[in-house]
């Protein structure tokens, strides 16, 4: 079946760049996402790109997708204090699914 | 625009005693997901639906676990008798069907079964 790797902890300054790297095993993977989760909160969609591209940017955030390595990643420019959370990676399934598969997110620690 | 809206926010029952949790979806969507958090094995899909009909439930745990969503803006999901190692965070999220589609989650119920 398909299995999102993530790995599980990251520790940076504050204003440091975050990268959070994540790899999918789905090759028919159509869309892929990031989603925050904040202590004691629900998942937040952060951005998704699309499988037939390789980089998406939206303010502080830059995604790279390398369909060829299944490797995903997810780049924080300037990091907060306020970016501290778990930070999910997600595959939904080839055409037709509307299912995600969630790796176990990355908890993002930033050090004042 | 109010979001998924999920209800309980926290619940502590008995181990046996039965469990409803509940959820609104966002108004218009037409896909409603329940998934489960835990520790162990992150978050699992247990279900989902398609205006209002159930499409996959092979995430369901056991026969334990129900779900229904008898109109397009309610779903519960209900665990009887609930045990310990249902404790987890249960998680109702909706989209609006199509490519690209933007799964939106509610905040959670914390379930703990003691």
């Amino acid at each position: 079946g398909e299995d999102v790797e993530q790995s599980l902890f990251l520790s940076v300054r504050e204003g440091d760049s975050s990268v959070i790297n994540c790899t999918y095993t789905d090759s028919s993977s159509t869309y892929l996402y990031w989603y925050k989760q904040e202590p004691g909160a629900g998942l937040q969609l952060l951005t998704y790109i699309f499988s037939n591209m390789d980089m998406k940017q939206d303010q502080r955030l830059t995604v790279l997708l390398n369909k060829k390595d299944k490797h995903l990643s997810l780049r924080i420019a300037d990091t907060q204090t306020g970016d501290s959370a778990i930070y999910f990676c997600a595959e939904s399934g080839g055409a037709g699914s509307y299912q995600l598969t969630f790796g176990k997110g990355t908890k993002l620690s930033v050090i004042p | 625009d109010a979001g998924v809206i999920q209800s309980p926010r926290h619940e502590v029952t008995e181990m046996g005693q039965e469990v409803t949790l509940r959820c609104k979806p966002i108004s218009g969507h037409d896909y409603l997901f329940w998934y489960r958090q835990t520790m162990m094995r992150g978050l699992e899909l247990l279900i989902y639906f398609n205006n209002n009909v159930p499409i996959d439930d092979s995430g369901m745990p056991e026969d334990r676990f129900s779900a229904k969503m008898p109109n397009a803006s309610f779903s519960t999901l209900k665990i009887q008798p609930s045990e310990p190692r249902d404790s987890a965070v249960y998680f109702c999220a909706s989209s609006l069907g199509g490519f690209g589609n933007t799964i939106y989650f509610g905040e959670g119920s914390w379930l703990t079964v003691v």
